[in-house]
C-alpha cells in the first residue's frame, strides 16, 4: 500500500532554533517527493522537489535530504523564524509517470518568539 | 511563476443552498485540476480529478451529484457543492496541472466554506 507518513505531529521550537522534520515513504514505483510549506488559511507551496537520484537540495533556509533506499526523506529549517510557522506536508508522486500523488499528513511547525 | 487562484476566499451560505467555487490557472493553460478538502489539522484529501472538456474523476466515497465539477475550459474549472450541509463545511483547494507535466500541480489559496 503506497503511504507517506510524517513525524512529528507537531512541534513547537523557539525562534532561531533548527529543526528538522521527518518522512518515511512506501511508495512503489517512487518517482519523486516535494516538500511543500501550507500556511494557515493558505493552499500549499512547493519548497522543493527530488528525484530517485538527488540526496540534498536546498531552497535558502530549507534544505531536504532523500535517502532511496530507507525511502525516508526530512527537511531541515535552519535560524527558525517567526513566519516558518505553518505545517509542512511531504507529497511523493507515484509511478513513471508520476500522475498519481500520495500526502502525508503534515507537521505543523510553531515557531515561539 | 505558475499562478492559481480561487474564488472565493471564503464563503457563508445556510443550509439546503448551493455554493459554486471557481477555480482559475492565470497564467498557464490546465488540462488537468484536481479538488481537495482539508478538515482542521488534517492533510488535504482528493476530491476529484478534473479534466478539461470531460467528466470529472471521483474519489472513493466522494458524492458526484452532490460536488459538481465543470472544467469548461483550460484555465477554469468550477466545484459547486448542491444542498449544502454543515458537515460540508470544509477548507477546499483546487490545484492545476500544467500539460506535459504530470508531476507538477500548483495549488491554490484555498476557499473556506462554513455552511450554518
Amino acid at each position: 500500500k503506497n503511504q507517506v507518513e510524517q513525524s512529528p505531529q507537531s512541534l513547537i521550537i523557539l525562534e532561531g532554533k533548527n529543526c528538522t522534520l521527518q518522512c518515511n515513504y512506501t511508495v512503489s514505483p517512487f518517482s519523486n517527493l516535494r516538500w511543500y510549506k501550507q500556511d494557515t488559511g493558505r493552499g500549499p507551496v512547493s519548497l522543493t522537489i527530488m528525484t530517485f537520484s538527488e540526496n540534498t537540495k536546498s531552497n535558502g533556509r530549507y534544505t531536504a535530504t532523500l535517502d532511496a533506499d530507507t525511502k525516508q526523506s526530512s527537511l531541515h529549517i535552519t535560524a527558525s523564524q517567526l513566519s516558518d510557522s505553518a505545517s509542512y506536508i511531504c507529497v511523493v508522486s507515484v509511478g513513471s509517470s508520476a500522475s498519481k500523488i500520495i500526502f502525508g499528513s503534515g507537521t505543523r511547525l510553531s515557531i515561539r518568539p | 511563476g505558475a499562478v492559481v487562484s480561487q474564488h472565493p476566499s471564503w464563503v457563508i451560505c445556510k443550509s439546503g443552498t448551493s455554493v459554486k467555487i471557481e477555480c482559475r490557472s492565470l497564467d498557464f493553460q490546465a488540462t488537468t485540476m484536481f479538488w481537495y478538502r482539508q478538515f482542521p489539522k488534517q492533510s488535504l484529501m482528493l476530491m476529484a480529478t478534473s479534466n478539461e472538456g470531460s467528466k470529472a474523476t471521483y474519489e472513493q466515497g466522494v458524492e458526484k451529484d452532490k460536488f459538481l465539477i465543470n472544467h469548461a475550459s483550460l484555465t477554469l474549472s468550477t466545484l459547486t457543492v448542491t444542498s449544502a450541509h454543515p458537515e460540508d463545511s470544509s477548507f477546499y483547494i483546487c490545484s492545476a496541472r500544467p500539460p506535459l507535466v504530470l508531476d507538477t500541480q500548483y495549488f491554490g489559496p484555498g476557499t473556506r466554506l462554513t455552511v450554518l
